[in-house]
């Protein structure tokens, strides 16, 4: 089946560096990557929609400065959380469509701690 | 304003009972309904999906019931197992596998099953 990989699985960074979230589809092209925000016993939040050689969608009140997706490749897509603040810290999880059989395909998730 | 409302938040089952989850929504252009899985620090797997043109999907114990009047479909889990104890979360999206859009997600359903 469709597979997203997702690196890394945890992190953690101190106040005001930078972290780079990567996901590599690794049996499909995704033309697309969705990125989502996930806090504690809630729910998905989208943040942003990347599309491969075009500029990222953000979803309103997502901050495009302070995290910038690229996604350059059709195999690959980042996000990379700038200037990370405590408050950053989240579950970051990127899903790609694959087709009808298997719809979107999650990645594992990364567990950023901003220290 | 969310488009999925998922109920119960919370459900808690004997072993060998039967976990009913269900959802409803608002945006009659959705056609692409998924049911999600979520174990803590994971990512969401896909358990089952279904089209409006059918009413009921199986899969195994898993089975999706589908009232498209009603604009409501629901995760019926038979043979309950602590196995299936997890997060669980139903989704809609206008075309499969991101066609149109990304997933809109419910709030998720902690389904806790005792041995």
């Amino acid at each position: 089946g469709a597979v997203v990989s997702q690196h890394p699985s945890r992190v953690i960074c101190k106040s005001g560096t930078s972290v780079k979230i990567e996901c590599r589809s690794l049996d499909f092209q995704a033309t697309t990557m969705f990125w989502y925000r996930q806090f504690p016993k809630q729910s998905l939040m989208l943040m942003a929609t990347s599309n491969e050689g075009s500029k990222a969608t953000y979803e309103q009140g997502v901050e495009k400065d302070k995290f910038l997706i690229n996604h350059a490749s059709l195999t690959l897509s980042t996000l990379t959380v700038t200037s990370a603040h405590p408050e950053d810290s989240s579950f970051y999880i990127c899903s790609a469509p694959e087709g009808f059989n298997y719809g979107y395909t999650f990645g594992s998730g990364t567990r950023l701690t901003v220290v | 304003q969310q488009q999925v409302k998922q109920s119960p938040q919370s459900l808690i089952v004997q072993k060998g009972g039967i976990s009913i989850i269900n959802c409803a929504y608002e945006n009659t252009a959705f056609d692409y309904f998924p049911w999600y899985q979520q174990f803590p620090g994971k990512g969401p797997a896909l358990l089952i999906a279904i089209r409006p043109d059918v009413s009921e999907k199986k899969e195994g114990r898993f089975t999706i019931s589908f009232n498209k009047s009603a604009k409501q479909f629901s995760l019926h889990i038979m043979d309950s197992q602590p196995g299936d104890s997890a997060t669980y979360f139903c989704a809609a999206s206008r075309g499969y596998g991101g066609s149109q859009g990304n997933l809109i997600f419910g709030k998720g359903t902690k389904l806790s099953v005792k041995p």
